[in-house]
């Protein structure tokens, strides 16, 4: 069974960088399928943020795009997210899938982060 | 990208159906057969519902059921249940290659 856990820090300071990990198991990211970033903030709706291939190759929200670098390592069965100059707009859940940006087949439980000083 | 349109909120007792409607256009719902569906409890992860315009994932009931008639596409409960009162969300593949997600529906189950 395909698990994802997401890991980082659950506060961060406005206008500086979010870190996220996604560590995978049961499945080899090597082997194939997209990995993304969902986020949720707190009583709204989802906003897909972006997608990464096994090879590297990203795919990002237009409205995200000039802040975030996802990064992809498959010796630790990882994929990251960066989203840089964040401000309270950012504060929410954020979850790790596989699948997007056709559909999100597997999610981790989901991790909040706060953005506030 | 402009999120997909869903009511904000629907209602049904047990027993009875329910169609929550996704719209979009002919960049993203209109024009791929990408459309997927996810089921949100408070507090939980979302959990894929649909994907693919109608194909169900192994383990969802099949009282879950998907279409899509143009820009629009839809997800109807049958025999509703209890446990079906959750957060429900569209999404779709778009010609920019991302994903778009629908603002989502609140069911009631009265």
């Amino acid at each position: 069974q395909v698990q994802l856990q997401e890991s980082g820090p659950g506060l961060v300071a406005p206008s500086e960088t979010l870190s996220l990990t996604c560590t995978v198991s049961g499945y080899s990211i090597s082997s194939g399928y997209y990995w993304g970033w969902i986020r949720q903030p707190p009583g709204k709706g989802l906003e897909w943020v972006g997608t990464i291939f096994h090879d590297g190759s990203t795919y990002y929200n237009p409205s995200l795009k000039s802040r975030v670098t996802m990064s992809v390592d498959t010796s630790r069965n990882q994929f990251s997210l960066k989203l840089s100059s964040v401000t309270a707009a950012d504060t929410a859940v954020y979850y790790c899938a596989r699948g997007p940006p056709r559909y999100c087949s597997f999610w981790g439980q989901g991790t909040l982060v706060t953005v506030s000083s | 990208q402009s999120a997909l349109t869903q009511p904000r909120s629907v209602s049904g007792s047990p027993g009875q159906s329910v169609t929550i409607s996704c719209t979009g256009t002919s960049s993203d719902v209109g024009g791929y057969n990408y459309v997927s569906w996810y089921q949100q409890h408070p507090g939980k992860a979302p959990k894929l519902m649909i994907y693919d315009v109608t194909r169900r994932p192994s383990g969802v009931p099949d009282r879950f059921s998907g279409s899509k008639s143009g820009n629009t596409a839809s997800l109807t409960i049958s025999g509703l249940q209890a446990e079906d009162e959750a957060d429900y969300y569209c999404s779709s593949y778009t010609s920019s290659v991302t994903l778009v997600f629908g603002g989502g529906t609140k069911l009631t189950v009265l």
